[in-house]
């Protein structure tokens, strides 16, 4: 398998404007979480999905941040209009309920603001 | 809220010594906690899982433990080398799925 995959690696855009960022899950996970790592505040937790449908929300800053998961192979995490403060690396991660509920991550989105 | 605590931040330390991270959280009410390791510019690799009912899990050189009624994990690094220089994170996993994470033990191996 070739694990999460997210895309772009790296992305940098100007205060504004629209960001979409992306990750295809391992095949057969039916959980599906987008992170937020920042040197102040580590990683926290943003959304998850079960089963394509959201679960917990709580942890989007605000509502400039959407995600979506329109099928089991692909989620989209969305901030509009961005910010240089959503300046961070944002992961995806997946996991199987079934068995040990470990999750894994895919490498991960450097997003720059300026 | 449950809040994980690692310590020390950093450690920087010989090569070929053993060493140990430790990892303390609030809540006993887990599921599982992780260990990852994170090395600088990349995303986590996941290297250890230990579910509520244990006490332990080994690989290769790793050992974690477990001891969910003090909140406490420790990794144990044996005969560390200079790939082992990373960022080490520990992750409780409670109800529903939610991953809290500590700040991380940055671990330099020196030749």
């Amino acid at each position: 398998d070739a694990g999460v995959i997210q895309s772009p690696r790296h992305e940098v855009t100007e205060m504004g404007q629209e960001v979409t960022l992306r990750c295809k899950p391992i095949s057969g996970h039916d959980y599906l979480f987008w992170y937020r790592q920042t040197m102040m505040r580590g990683l926290e937790l943003l959304i998850y999905f079960n089963n394509n449908v959201p679960i917990d929300d709580s942890g989007m800053p605000e509502d400039r941040f959407s995600a979506k998961m329109p099928n089991a192979s692909f989620s989209t995490l969305k901030i509009q209009p961005s910010e240089p403060r959503d300046s961070a690396v944002y992961f995806c991660a997946s996991s199987f309920r079934g068995t040990s509920n470990e999750q894994y991550f895919g490498p991960g989105t450097r997003l720059t603001v300026t | 809220k449950q809040e994980v605590t690692q310590i020390p931040a950093a450690l920087s330390v010989p090569e070929g010594e053993n060493l140990v991270l430790n990892c303390s959280f609030t809540d006993s009410a887990i599921y599982n906690l992780q260990w990852f390791r994170q090395d600088p510019g990349k995303g986590l690799t996941s290297l250890l899982l230990i579910q509520s009912s244990q006490r332990e899990q080994t690989s290769g050189r790793l050992n974690a433990s477990l001891d969910k009624s003090s909140g406490r994990s420790t990794l144990y690094i044996a005969a560390s080398q200079p790939g082992d220089s990373a960022t080490y994170l520990c992750a409780v996993l409670q109800g529903a799925q939610k991953l809290v994470f500590g700040q991380g033990t940055r671990l330099t191996i020196n030749p």
